[in-house]
């Protein structure tokens, strides 16, 4: 089992849909997790930590599960300039280290 | 606050040749990382810097890549032969802290993109 799996997509949906990636880890001693989103060709931007408590920046609401080891974004009423990758981070190993998911590529079309 | 900067942007060689690349972190910032990325995955950790000590560098191919960060500040990242599989982005990231428990908020350059002919 790979430490951090996502589903790669694409996700496509329509201006104004809602949307939901999941992103599960591997190890149950993970205490950090992030999503950051990448546009085509550019470099990664931290979107959101993940708190056990959950934690939502206007649109985007990121929630831990931590029996099922799982953290997921949602994105309500989603824009056209919400297209791009969503990467999701967690610390495996040592405390600092992240390990990347593949990404999960979202299009968001007219 | 200016970002981390790296050069080149772009890199095209050739097999068996040499290449190197840098970055300059944010500053202040105390700790330092190289990433890896492949079309179509994550970014994929070679080596990370506290200060100017190697803290993990567990998935650095030590037989042709080489990383150093001197004085604490920049770093330089060296493949040496380059072969077709390390064709990639080589993003340098950096954060604030050390992370002693929680890993603190990582912040990217631009990236490097290499072509290995």
């Amino acid at each position: 089992r790979k430490e951090v799996e996502q589903d790669p997509g694409p996700f496509n949906v329509p201006e104004g849909a809602t949307v939901a990636f999941n992103c599960t880890y591997s190890n149950s001693a993970s205490q950090s997790f992030f999503w950051y989103r990448q546009d085509c060709r550019k470099e990664p931007k931290l979107l959101m930590s993940v708190y056990s408590s959950g934690n939502e920046d206007g649109r985007f609401t990121a929630q831990l599960n931590r029996a099922s080891q799982y953290i997921s974004l949602l994105i309500r009423d989603s824009k056209l300039s919400d297209s791009a990758t969503y990467l999701c981070a967690v610390n495996t190993g040592t405390a600092s280290k992240l390990t990347f998911g593949t990404g999960t590529r979202l299009q968001v079309t007219l | 606050e200016a970002g981390v900067a790296q050069s080149p942007r772009y890199k095209i060689i050739e097999k068996r040749q040499s290449v190197a690349f840098w970055c300059n972190p944010i500053s202040g910032h105390a700790t330092l990382y190289w990433y890896q990325q492949i079309l179509g995955q994550g970014p994929k950790l070679l080596i990370q810097f506290q200060n100017n000590g190697v803290v993990d560098d567990s998935q650095l191919p030590k037989d042709r890549f080489s990383a150093e960060r001197l004085k604490g500040v920049d770093s330089t990242l060296k493949i040496q032969p380059a072969k077709l599989e390390d064709s990639a982005v080589y993003l340098c990231a950096s954060s604030p802290r050390p992370g002693l428990v929680f890993v603190d908020t990582q912040y990217f350059g631009p990236g490097t993109r290499l072509t290995v002919l």
